[in-house]
C-alpha cells in the first residue's frame, strides 16, 4: 500500500541485546519522526529528520538510543543493550513537507518490542 | 509535566448521538492541533486538524473547535456510529521552533453503542 510501513511488526528480545526497526515513510515525504508509546499512554516523540538531517533528537531518552536515515527515506531505530523498560510501540511516521507547513503526520501500525 | 491532557479515560454514547471529545492544553507557543484515532493493533489515523488562525474546522460528520482563550479544544462527532468506536488521542505541535514534533494527550476510548 502506500502508506507509512513499519517491520517487523512485533519484536521479542531478551535484556542485553540490540534491537534494530525499520521504517518505510510514504514515498515522497520529506519530515520522518519516530515515537514511542507506552501501555495506557499517548505517543511520545523521540526523534525528527528533514530529509537526511536528524533535526532534533530530544526524545531520545538515553545514549542507547540511536536513529538513522542515510538517504533520506528509509530510517532505523536502534537501541543497544535493550532494558526491560525498553519494552513498548514504536511508532514512525511521516509528513509531506518540513519546517511550518501545518502538514499532518501520518502512522504506521508500530512495532511491539518485548524485553525479557 | 503534561501539555496536552484528556481529562476523560472513556465515554459512553448512543448510536446517533453526539460525542464530544475534550482537550486541554498549556503550552501558549502551540499553534496546531489534530485529532488522531486508534484501533486496537494498529497505528493513529488523523482524523481532523486545525490552526490556531481558525476556532472551527468541520470534515462530514468530524468538527473540531479551538477557544484559543481557554486553551481547550474539542471534537464532535455528529451523528455517532458504532464503527466509531475508538481511542481518540488530541495532538498539539507548534510550528515556530523549528521541530514539528507532536505532542500528545492520553487518549480517550469512545464507545458508541447500537
Amino acid at each position: 500500500g502506500a502508506g507509512v510501513s513499519q517491520s517487523p511488526r512485533y519484536k521479542v528480545a531478551k535484556r542485553g541485546q540490540d534491537v534494530a526497526l525499520r521504517c518505510d515513510p510514504i514515498s515522497g515525504h520529506v519530515s520522518l519522526f519516530w515515537y514511542q508509546q507506552a501501555l495506557g499512554q499517548g505517543p511520545e516523540f523521540l526523534t525528527y529528520f528533514q530529509n537526511e538531517a536528524q533535526l532534533d533528537k530530544s526524545g531520545l531518552p538515553s545514549d542507547r538510543f540511536f536513529a538513522e536515515r542515510p538517504e533520506g527515506s528509509v530510517s532505523t531505530l536502534k537501541i543497544q543493550r535493550t532494558q526491560q523498560e525498553d519494552s513498548a510501540v514504536y511508532l514512525c511516521a511521516s509528513s509531506s513537507v518540513g519546517g511550518a507547513s501545518n502538514q499532518p503526520q501520518h502512522f504506521g501500525d508500530g512495532t511491539r518490542l518485548s524485553i525479557l | 509535566d503534561q501539555q496536552v491532557k484528556q481529562n476523560s479515560p472513556s465515554l459512553s454514547v448512543q448510536e446517533g448521538r453526539i460525542s464530544i471529545l475534550n482537550c486541554d492544553y498549556t503550552n501558549s507557543m502551540f499553534d496546531y492541533f489534530l485529532w488522531y484515532k486508534k484501533y486496537p493493533a494498529e497505528g493513529p489515523t488523523f482524523l481532523i486538524s486545525i490552526s490556531s488562525i481558525k476556532d472551527k474546522n468541520e470534515d462530514g460528520r468530524f468538527t473540531v473547535f479551538l477557544n484559543k482563550s481557554a486553551k481547550h479544544l474539542s471534537l464532535h462527532i455528529v451523528p455517532s456510529q458504532p464503527g466509531d468506536s475508538a481511542v481518540y488521542f488530541c495532538a498539539a505541535s507548534s510550528t515556530q521552533g523549528g521541530s514539528e514534533k507532536l505532542v500528545f494527550g492520553k487518549g480517550t476510548k469512545l464507545t458508541v453503542n447500537p
